[in-house]
């Protein structure tokens, strides 16, 4: 099992250019997260997918938007990239007792 | 004051030794509880979760979680170099539904 996959690893935008953030996972998870990870800021959630159908905001949906293609597949789209968008971003899925798994994430760059 | 809060380190520990790394919650209502190791430039671990009072141990990983402090802690025994990372404590609130609450981290450096 690849756990969860997500593409590209690196991307270097400018402002106002458009992008969406792949992120898969086969272990048959029905929830789904995507967060951006800053310095001395922790995790912090951007949108979630409860299950397939259903996505919600979480901290800092601001810029952003979602779409669950299905029970596999979460992507995060950012529609006019800013600079305060550079960062690293991660998706994850969770399990039964709701421990998440996370892919290997996203190192975006908005100049 | 934040929900999930963890001192940043970074905690210096000499190798072999016990590295104990703290975690408290402001919302005590909260059931589920996990520790996650980050290495540099990489993505979030997840090393074990807890849901009840007192300890669980997972190989030299354990877990102590105290409800009415609302604290949980995990301890590494035998500390290694490879131990060196960010351990991030992540709380899964009241109402919250399926989401976790990340602290942000504590940095760990096992010296040789």
């Amino acid at each position: 099992n690849a756990g969860v996959t997500q593409t590209p690893k690196f991307q270097v935008l400018k402002t106002g250019q458009s992008m969406t953030l792949q992120c898969a996972q086969d272990m048959n998870h029905n929830s789904m997260y995507w967060y951006r990870q800053d310095p001395g800021m922790g995790l912090r959630l951007i949108y979630y997918s409860a299950s397939e159908g259903t996505t919600d905001k979480g901290e800092v949906p601001n810029g952003y938007n979602v779409s669950r293609l299905n029970k596999r597949e979460f992507s995060l789209r950012l529609e006019s990239a800013a600079p305060s968008q550079t960062s690293v971003y991660f998706c994850a899925s969770s399990a039964i007792y709701n421990e998440q798994f996370f892919g290997p994430g996203t190192r975006l760059t908005v100049l | 004051q934040k929900e999930v809060e963890q001192n940043s380190g970074p905690l210096s520990v000499p190798e072999g030794a016990i590295a104990s790394l703290n975690c408290t919650y402001s919302d005590r209502g909260s059931q589920s509880f996990f520790w996650y190791r980050q290495y540099s430039g990489k993505s979030p671990e997840l090393i074990m979760f807890i849901y009840s009072n007192g300890d669980k141990e997972d190989g030299r990983f354990t877990a102590q979680l105290n409800k009415a402090s609302q604290y949980v802690s995990l301890l590494i025994r035998d500390s290694q170099p490879s131990d060196s990372a960010t351990y991030l404590c992540a709380v899964k609130l009241t109402g919250g539904g399926n989401k976790l609450t990340f602290g942000t981290g504590t940095q760990l450096k096992v010296e040789l």
